[in-house]
């Protein structure tokens, strides 16, 4: 199992720029969360989905900040306008909802400047 | 909402001795506690987990505790080694479809 993929590890970029995240949770896995890491806030959740569907954006900044998942393989986040503030670690989670307790699936991340 | 502390921030121990994390949460409603271990550059990724029927959980140097009286629940490993350092945190749920709410992290060093 390949694990929880995510695109790109570093993600440079000006203020104003489209900045799109890529994430491919793992095969067979019916939930998938986006969270942010910053040293002032630790792990947020921004959105998740279950089977596809947005179940809960209310971890999700602004109106800037949009996610989606036409698949069950692939979800994107995008941040439009980006801004310096949004420079942060974005990680995205699989969880294969079985039983009553999820056990979360994190990718390796990726690591956002904007400058 | 829900609300998770964890202690320390920081520590630091020498190689062989015990570490013990501990993290509170509010909402007595949660029910499923796991911790992640994070090493740099990487996800963080799930070490163990206790549900809220079971009072303590062991796995070989690793252990959890949970006090639902209390609220509380800890982390404690046993003969720490160099490779055991990384940021650690734990987490509160209230089970599946549920989201999960983190603490905000504990950096273990070990010393060799």
């Amino acid at each position: 199992d390949a694990g929880v993929i995510q695109s790109p590890r570093h993600e440079v970029t000006e203020m104003g720029q489209e900045v799109t995240l890529r994430c491919k949770p793992i095969s067979g896995h019916n939930s998938l969360f986006w969270y942010r890491q910053t040293m002032m806030r630790g792990l947020e959740l921004l959105i998740y989905f279950n089977n596809n569907v947005p179940i809960d954006d209310s971890g999700m900044p602004e109106d800037r900040f949009s996610a989606k998942m036409p698949n069950a393989s692939f979800s994107t986040l995008k941040i439009q306008p980006s801004e310096p503030r949004d420079s942060a670690v974005y990680f995205c989670a699989s969880s294969p909802r079985q039983g009553r307790w999820e056990k979360l699936f994190f990718g390796s991340g990726t690591q956002l400047s904007v400058l | 909402g829900e609300n998770v502390e964890q202690h320390p921030s920081t520590l630091s121990v020498q190689e062989g001795d015990s570490a013990v994390i501990k993290c509170t949460y509010s909402d007595s409603a949660s029910n499923y506690f796991p911790w992640y271990k994070q090493e740099l550059g990487k996800g963080p990724q799930l070490i163990i987990d206790i549900r809220s029927n079971v009072g303590e959980k062991k796995d070989q140097r690793i252990a959890v505790t949970l006090n639902k009286t209390a609220k509380h629940f800890s982390l404690h490993i046993t003969e720490t080694q160099p490779e055991d350092s990384a940021v650690y945190f734990c987490a509160a749920s209230k089970g599946t479809g549920n989201q999960f709410y983190f603490g905000t992290g504990t950096s273990l060093t070990v010393i060799p």
